[in-house]
């Protein structure tokens, strides 16, 4: 299985920092896909194909990277931004899920 | 608008079969382009697969898992089921259905709310 490893694990941060979350594969991957999820609500999806940003969502988000390596941007934190982190390979089954990234409020 | 919705036994003994329905609405599963998922989530915890199935009724499991689980369709109800059987204090979680595009990179637009499923004696 591929292993996905978040960093960091946890992050403080204000209202209007640009944030940086990194993905990084075990081996090199093909599909990235990144989400956010709110205590006791299902996890929400920003970002598909690395680099897509989900219909609706705003420009804030942002996501690039190939290979083993990628990265989520939150270019100016907003007070519902906080919340937790994931991506996802999807190069083949099984896919996993890295271990999240918690985005606090410094 | 697609909705999806799990429901069934919040509360599992040791060795019984965990049996949860994912109810559809707003898209019928029979149509192309997507799988449909199970995915968990233990308290506190990341994300785990559990595995997925395709309208044919093509399915993929996670290996760790593929000896006890079984997902499966209904398509006269629009529902996707999962079946786990020897349940274990291991299997506590929140699990969730969701939908794959499979032309999106593989990515889970739409999910249920989530069902908790405790195991305990």
């Amino acid at each position: 299985d591929i292993q996905m490893t978040q960093s960091p694990s946890s992050l403080s941060a204000s209202v209007g920092d640009r944030v940086t979350i990194t993905c990084r594969a075990s081996q090199s991957i093909s599909d990235l896909n990144w989400y956010q999820q709110k205590p006791g609500k299902a996890p929400k999806l920003l970002i598909y194909a690395a680099s897509s940003l989900q219909s609706g969502l705003p420009s804030r988000f942002s996501g690039s990277g190939s290979g083993t390596d990628f990265t989520l941007t939150i270019s100016s934190l907003q007070p519902e931004d906080f919340a937790t982190y994931y991506c996802q390979e999807t190069y083949g089954t099984p896919y996993t899920f890295g271990q999240g990234t918690k985005l606090e409020i410094k | 608008q697609v909705q999806l919705q799990e429901s069934g036994p919040g509360l599992l003994k040791p060795s019984q079969t965990l049996s949860l329905t994912c109810s559809v609405s707003g898209g019928s599963i029979r149509s192309g382009s997507y799988y449909w998922s199970w995915i968990r989530q233990p308290a506190g915890k990341g994300l785990e697969w559990i595995g997925r199935i395709y309208n044919t009724g093509n399915t993929n499991y996670h290996p760790s898992l593929k000896s006890r689980v079984t997902i499966s369709l209904d398509t006269s109800k629009n529902q996707v089921s999962l079946n786990l059987s020897s349940v274990t204090a291991a299997d506590t979680a929140v699990y969730y259905c969701a939908r794959e595009d499979y032309y999106a990179s593989g990515s889970y637009n739409y999910w249920g709310q989530g069902t908790l499923v405790t195991v305990s004696s």
